[in-house]
């Protein structure tokens, strides 16, 4: 069974701090995907990133990046300098795959508070 | 110009009413889905639809019915509403599979469910 864990319920910093989110996953496939949603308080969710279980090269967009390592089934998301627009549930999600789809299990999320 | 779409974004009625919540997406995707996100923001699929052929159907009370007429459209009807159903429902979409590739799903603004 696929299992995603996000320890952290919530975290809270200051302004221009930077912040990682964890995520740590348990599956039998070898071919997987990750997934990284953010949900602010509007209550829509929005897609960050896709990653493949063979590409374990970091990536970064902006202020955010991830780091995906297969040694230790770990998905991390950090955030550079935070701002108060980054205030929002965070949610990863690992892809399992049905005939034309992908069904994705989430993890319990973590709520990130921006303070200024 | 909105990617996928929900109505209505809030619904309030009362136990053992039957209701409908209507999902249209303009992404060109092959499939959809439907997620429940209960009060502790835990986020877990109910079904999917791959060219309109159920594909995804987890453990889910059979008050539950999902419809698609048509690729760009999943609709969720719900009988004899009960407390435990208010939540916040989420559709979403996305390509189909290629190969050992999946896709990122795009979610709607949800429809909260309220039911007294």
């Amino acid at each position: 069974a696929q299992k995603v864990t996000q320890a952290q319920t919530e975290i809270s910093v200051v302004e221009k701090e930077d912040v990682t989110l964890d995520c740590v996953y348990e599956t039998r496939d070898t071919t997987y995907y990750l997934f990284w949603y953010k949900q602010p308080p509007s209550g829509e969710l929005v897609f960050l990133i896709r990653r493949n279980s063979f590409d374990e090269q970091n990536e970064i967009s902006g202020r955010y990046s991830w780091n995906f390592q297969k040694s230790t089934s770990s998905f991390n998301f950090t955030i550079t300098a935070s701002q108060v627009v980054d205030s929002a549930v965070y949610f990863c999600a690992l892809s399992e795959a049905v005939a034309g789809g992908n069904k994705l299990t989430f993890g319990t999320g973590t709520q990130l508070k921006v303070e200024l | 110009d909105t990617a996928v779409s929900q109505t209505p974004k809030y619904l309030v009625t009362q136990m053992g009413n039957d209701k409908s919540i209507k999902c249209e997406q303009n992404l060109g995707h092959d499939t959809m889905y439907w997620y429940k996100q209960d009060s502790k923001k835990f986020l877990k699929i109910m079904f999917s639809y791959n060219n309109k052929e159920l594909i995804i159907n987890e453990t889910v009370p059979n008050r539950f019915s999902p419809k698609s007429p048509d690729k760009a459209h999943l609709n969720l009807h719900i009988n004899s509403l009960e407390l435990g159903d208010s939540a916040v429902y989420f559709c979403a979409s996305s390509q189909s599979n290629s190969g050992s590739r999946r896709y990122e799903q795009y979610f709607g603004p949800g429809t909260r469910l309220t039911v007294t």
